[in-house]
């Protein structure tokens, strides 16, 4: 069975600044899907970006990029120029190429301070 | 389209009582997965449907459990007898295609057993 892992619970960035949230996983499969999603508070949860584990180039979406280590079986997520509503939680997920079903990790509460 | 509808949105009922939710879908995604997640933590998947077929149960699912998509469309999930422990934010999530595509996410219904 796959198992995601985020191993901070908790962190804070001022505004304007960088930040990195850290993502392990472990699976057997060699092709597959990552996924970072953020839950603000009181609302659903969105798409942020995702990896596809064959493609080798990082995924960047504007300020989000990942990087992504396939032997190392991690996947972090960067946020450049934090901004206020980045504030969220956000999940680390895994999928498999059947896709029946995202396997998500605990959560990183990202809180951006003014 | 306003995207993926869970109703209601709160409920609070005593151990021992059934309650069913429901999730309308975002038009025409023929895929429906319901995910269950207790505070501070990660969404745990139930079940999943690819147009009418339920394809996929968690052992999470006990046999108090069920879930239906009729037609293809909405889907509910009931939880019969109630107990504390499924006290939880229960979230729908629909997407288009076959595999590994996108996860639009409800914002949840929040269930209290008291």
């Amino acid at each position: 069975a796959q198992t995601v892992t985020q191993s901070q619970p908790e962190m804070s960035v001022q505004e304007a600044e960088t930040v990195t949230l850290s993502c392990t996983y472990d699976t057997s499969e060699s092709n597959y899907y990552l996924f970072w999603y953020k839950q603000p508070p009181s609302r659903q949860m969105i798409l942020v970006i995702r990896q596809e584990a064959y493609k080798q180039q990082n995924a960047t979406e504007n300020r989000f990029s990942v990087n992504f280590q396939k032997a190392a079986k991690s996947f972090s997520l960067k946020i450049s120029d934090s901004q206020l509503g980045d504030t969220a939680m956000y999940f680390c997920a895994f999928e498999e190429t059947s896709g029946s079903r995202l396997t998500f990790g605990e959560g990183t509460q990202l809180t951006v301070n003014p | 389209d306003t995207g993926v509808s869970q109703n209601p949105r709160h409920k609070i009922t005593k151990r021992g009582q059934n309650v069913t939710f429901r999730c309308d879908p975002i038009s025409e995604h023929n895929r429906l997965y319901w995910y269950r997640q207790t505070l501070g933590q990660g969404p745990e998947f139930l079940t999943y449907f690819q147009n009418e077929a339920q394809l996929e149960k968690s052992r999470l699912l006990s046999d108090r459990f069920s879930a239906e998509r009729p037609k293809g469309s909405f889907s509910t999930l009931e939880i019969q007898r109630t107990e504390q422990g499924d006290s939880a934010m229960y979230l729908c999530a629909s997407s288009f295609g076959f595999m590994n595509t996108e996860a639009f996410f409800g914002q949840g219904t929040r269930l209290t057993v008291v």
